[in-house]
Parts: structure tokens; C-alpha cells; sequence
């Protein structure tokens, strides 16, 4: 199994609500990562967990708060989001370690702030 | 600062050809070097990596060539498919306590016709 899910696909949330983007991986990786995609842009790194420990934080505004629960999920908690924020969040995971770093992404969760 | 830049933002060929997209960095302490490719409103997939040892890694129709006096990598795609057409991004990998901080290019559209 080399599947990364995301939950939702869709979201459209307006600036007051508060909602959780949802990640799991069964390959053992131990460690997930966020990233924010724009349109006609590369991935942008936001968290990395190593280990269920929130490991790099890339200075994230606070209304993005991450979880990892376990070693197969990620949580990504959002609140008081801006119209800025509505992009791609991709989920990914890797083995931890020294090695080539390979990222297996999920399909990404569509978010719209309105 | 963007340490990999890939400056082509598009790239036309014909099926059957090769497609070649490259890839700048201007960091030297980079471990890895991976290559993605990305549909619409897909997540990215994991294509192929090269270490920063090596000069040459092939994976069937894909191969990555690494110059490292030069820092430019590519990625030659032979024969190319209508299938191949995607987004390509060129990912770098620096190990070390940022393993796992993969800064990504600013990807190349290729589009392959039949």
C-alpha cells in the first residue's frame, strides 16, 4: 500500500468557521509533512512531524494549527482563515532517516475561504 | 532566494521524441535530487531521484543526469508519450537536520503531442 489519503477533497469554509483537513498513510512512514499549494506554483513546505513530533514549522501564521495523533494520521486544524489561504494543502509522508528523501503526496485538498 | 529554478516553464514535444527538462541549484550541500510529476488537481508523484554521488540514474523511459560542477540536473524522458504530459517539478533534498525540506523548482508544463 503506497497511498496517501486526504479528507476532505473539497472544502469551502467562510473566514469565521473553524474546520480540520485529515491525512493518513499505512507505509510506516514516521515522517508526514503539510504543504500549500498555489495556482502555477511548487509545493511550499509548512510542517514536517518526525516521529509525531512537530519537527520544522516554516514560520506558519497560528490559524493553521497541525496535529499528528499517531503515526499514520496528520491533522491540519484551521481557523480564521483568509481568502489568501484558499489553495491546495497536499499531504505527504516519507521513511525518516538518511536516504533519498522520497515524498509519497496525497491528492490534496481543494480549501476555498470565503 | 530560489536555490532550484527550473527555467523553462514549458516545453512542446512531438510523441516518440525525447523531452528533456532541467533543472538548476545553487546549493552544493544538497543530498538528493528527486523529480515529480503532477496532474491537475492531482498530488504529486515521485518519478526518480539521483544522489549527489552519482551522475546518472535510468528508470525505464526516465533518466536523470547530474552535473555537479554545474549544479544542473535533467531529467530525459525516451520516448516520450502523450501520457507524460504534466507538470514536471525537480525537487532537492539537503539531509542533514533539514531532511525532509524538500525545496521544490517552479516546474515545467510538458506537453506531449501525438
Amino acid at each position: 500500500d503506497t497511498e496517501v489519503t486526504q479528507t476532505p477533497k473539497h472544502l469551502v469554509m467562510g473566514m469565521t468557521n473553524k474546520k480540520s483537513l485529515k491525512c493518513e498513510q499505512h507505509m510506516g512512514h514516521r515522517a508526514m509533512y503539510w504543504y500549500k499549494q498555489k495556482a502555477k506554483k511548487p509545493p511550499e513546505l509548512m510542517f514536517v512531524y518526525s516521529y509525531e513530533k512537530l519537527s520544522i514549522n516554516e514560520s506558519v501564521p497560528s490559524r493553521f494549527s497541525p496535529e499528528c495523533p499517531n503515526s499514520s494520521l496528520l491533522n491540519l486544524h484551521l481557523h480564521a482563515l483568509q481568502p489568501e489561504d484558499s489553495a491546495l494543502y497536499l499531504c505527504a509522508s516519507s521513511h525518516r532517516g538518511r536516504g533519498k528523501g522520497e515524498q509519497y503526496f496525497g491528492p490534496g485538498t481543494r480549501l476555498t475561504v470565503t | 532566494d530560489q536555490q532550484v529554478k527550473q527555467n523553462s516553464p514549458s516545453l512542446s514535444v512531438q510523441e516518440g521524441r525525447i523531452s528533456i527538462l532541467n533543472c538548476d541549484y545553487t546549493n552544493s550541500m544538497f543530498d538528493y535530487f528527486l523529480w515529480y510529476k503532477k496532474y491537475p488537481a492531482e498530488g504529486p508523484t515521485f518519478l526518480i531521484s539521483i544522489s549527489s554521488i552519482k551522475d546518472k540514474n535510468e528508470d525505464g523511459r526516465f533518466t536523470v543526469f547530474l552535473n555537479k560542477s554545474a549544479k544542473h540536473l535533467s531529467l530525459h524522458i525516451v520516448p516520450s508519450q502523450p501520457g507524460d504530459s504534466a507538470v514536471y517539478f525537480c525537487a532537492a533534498n539537503p539531509g542533514g537536520t533539514s531532511y525532509g525540506k524538500l525545496t521544490f523548482g517552479q516546474g515545467t508544463i510538458l506537453t506531449v503531442h501525438p
